[in-house]
């Protein structure tokens, strides 16, 4: 298994404004992904984060509202641009290692007012 | 379309009462199906992989099993502390990358 951590674990923020999300894993992974989960339901897919590349973006999400990096195998950024309160949410980041077991991060929680 | 359905939707038991939880699925070409606990306020924690049908997994009072169709995750003589929602999720056939997740189990267990 990987731990994943991830800064911050919750921030309050004003609209308009935009907050990064850090990623830190503890050992090498194949690949990283973004989560959002709005209260009570699951988890969504925002991006695949690709290592020295673009990332790879789902449908309903787009570089210019959530740019991601990728330096290397053990870091990623989630930056969350223009914020609206419609973003506030959970936003997790995963992992995997080998297979397509995937680990997760503890969450950063966002209130957008 | 790739689909997984997760029921009930909560489920609140005694403690020691022992049941199942259930996860559906319609993706063709089953490569996996994993399991994971979240606790309020937490990143999902990862529980189980199941690959093929008739296979079982057991993690202290959690015990998942895999048809074709579907995975049960049974919780035997509960305590308060697996109180958690439990979420189960399958990859996409065409994808090498993403996983599909259920909506989840709202567990509570009463002392």
């Amino acid at each position: 298994s990987a731990v994943i951590s991830q800064k911050p674990s919750r921030d309050i923020c004003q609209r308009g404004t935009s907050l990064t999300i850090q990623c830190q894993v503890d050992s090498q992974v194949t690949m990283m992904f973004w989560y959002r989960q709005q209260p009570g339901q699951s988890l969504t897919l925002i991006a695949t984060a690709n290592q020295g590349s673009e990332a790879t973006y789902e449908s309903g999400f787009v570089i210019d509202k959530f740019p991601i990096s990728r330096p290397n195998l053990t870091f990623s950024t989630l930056t969350v641009s223009n914020m609206s309160p419609e973003d506030s949410s959970i936003y997790l980041c995963s992992g995997t290692i080998s297979g397509n077991e995937q680990f997760f991060g503890p969450g950063t929680r966002l209130t957008v007012l | 379309e790739d689909q997984v359905t997760q029921s009930p939707e909560a489920l609140r038991l005694q403690e020691g009462e022992s049941s199942s939880l259930n996860c559906s699925y319609t993706v063709s070409g089953l490569r996996g199906l994993f399991w994971y606990r979240q606790d309020p306020g937490k990143g999902p924690e990862f529980l189980f992989t199941l690959y093929s049908a008739g296979e079982e997994k057991e993690k202290e009072r959690l015990k998942a099993t895999l048809t074709k169709k579907e995975s049960f995750l049974h919780i035997t003589a509960p305590k308060p502390e697996d109180s958690a929602t439990y979420l189960c999720a399958v990859p996409l056939m065409n994808r090498d990358d993403k996983i599909i997740f259920g909506k989840g189990t709202r567990l509570h267990i009463l002392p």
